[in-house]
Parts: structure tokens; C-alpha cells; sequence
């Protein structure tokens, strides 16, 4: 069975920073391209990062480049989020999510994911 | 960036009939376009990828339709555990997700 179990988050001044973590099990881990999608309260989706299955590849939105680092520790089975100089309009609900296709530093679908990670960014 | 656009905002339907929901793009997106459903403290679930194939587990009343701009999402006999918010989202041109319907009992 394929699971992913968030950890992190939290309350955080602007301008502070926050890491999140994803544990994955039930694949082959680094055959898989990772990513993070977040969804401020009452709002809809955004996609955040993606981190290809060896880590060699990164990808950011605009509104997060510069500020957030994905990783990924491929002996581990984890993907991070490193989350810095954090403004209020990052808060939001982060996922973290597993990319549908295999081989790919990134396919575009998203077929599993974790619980969340409730980010709050106050003034 | 690829705007998605969903309409209607909102569709009150009762259990039985069937839900037509749309998603159009302003440029195409050729055949990279899914769909997601999300129930209130939920993650997203993955429904239709490529326009028109299911998902693993996704039940033959969920059915995608369309192309480059224009998409549908059609679930005949809605049932109870339907009711939700539903998103498009393309992968044509980096990731975008529409703004959601949601999908609420009449």
C-alpha cells in the first residue's frame, strides 16, 4: 500500500522559515519524480515544486523561487521542503504528492497523497 | 501560464442524476489534462488523467470528455459519496489547476 506521512509545519513570523518532510512507503521510491502542492485556507490548488526520482532535477513555481528548497533523501524515502523568508501569503495547506508516471523527472499527475501540513505565516 | 477556468461555480444536484462539469483552457493543452476530487479535510484524489482515462480504483460513473480547450467531467447516478469539490488541472505547460466546482446536495 502506497502512504505518504507528513510531518512539519506550524505557526511562523514572516520572514521566518519552516521545513516540511514526506515519509513515503509501498514503491520504489527514486523511480518516482515528487512534488508539493499547497491550498491557502478556502482557496484551491497550487503546485509548489517538483523534485525529479534522482534529486538532479528541480523545478519552482515563480511565486516560491528563490525562497523554497525541495530535496530528497532517496536512502530514506523522504522528500523535504525547506521554506524560507516565509510571507503571510504562503499560508496554506501543504501536500506533498507522489507524480503518476514512472521514469519521468516529471510527468504532470498526481495519484498519491499525503495528509497536509497546515502552514501559518502571521504579520 | 494556462489559465483553467471551471464552470459552474457551484451545481446542486440530487443523488441519482447526472453531473456535467467543465473546464476550459485558454490555450490548449492538447491531451494532458486531469481531474481531481477533494472532499473537505481531505487530500485531493486523482480521477481522469489524459482527458479520458480513470484512475486506479475510480468507478466507471466518473467519465472524461473533450479536447485542447474544452473538457468535461461527466459522473452519471451521483452517489451520496459524490459530493465534493472537483478540479481540473493541466501539466501542458507546467502545472495549473482550475479555480474547483463544488458538487453539492440539492
Amino acid at each position: 500500500e502506497v502512504q505518504l506521512v507528513q510531518s512539519g509545519g506550524g505557526l511562523v513570523q514572516s520572514g521566518g522559515s519552516l521545513r516540511l518532510s514526506c515519509a513515503v512507503s509501498g514503491f520504489i521510491f527514486d523511480d518516482y519524480a515528487m512534488i508539493w502542492v499547497r491550498q491557502a485556507p478556502g482557496e484551491g490548488l497550487e503546485w509548489v515544486s517538483t523534485i525529479s526520482g534522482s534529486g538532479g532535477s528541480t523545478y519552482y513555481a515563480d511565486s516560491v523561487k528563490g525562497r523554497f528548497t525541495i530535496s530528497r533523501d532517496n536512502s530514506k524515502n523522504t522528500v523535504s521542503l525547506q521554506m524560507n523568508s516565509l510571507r503571510v501569503e504562503d499560508t496554506a495547506v501543504y501536500y506533498c504528492a507522489k507524480d503518476y508516471a514512472i521514469g519521468y523527472n516529471w510527468y504532470g499527475y498526481f495519484d498519491h497523497w499525503g495528509q497536509g501540513s497546515l502552514v501559518s505565516v502571521s504579520s | 501560464e494556462i489559465v483553467l477556468t471551471q464552470s459552474p461555480a457551484t451545481l446542486s444536484l440530487s443523488p441519482g442524476q447526472t453531473a456535467t462539469l467543465s473546464c476550459r483552457a485558454s490555450q490548449s493543452v492538447s491531451t494532458y489534462l486531469a481531474w481531481y476530487q477533494q472532499k473537505p479535510g481531505q487530500a485531493p484524489r486523482l480521477l481522469i488523467y489524459d482527458i479520458s482515462d480513470r484512475a486506479t480504483g475510480i468507478p466507471a460513473r466518473f467519465s472524461g470528455s473533450g479536447s485542447e480547450t474544452d473538457f468535461t467531467l461527466t459522473i452519471s447516478s451521483l452517489e451520496p459519496e459524490d459530493f465534493a469539490v472537483y478540479y481540473c488541472q493541466q501539466r501542458r505547460d507546467w502545472i495549473t489547476f482550475g479555480q474547483g466546482t463544488r458538487l453539492e446536495i440539492k
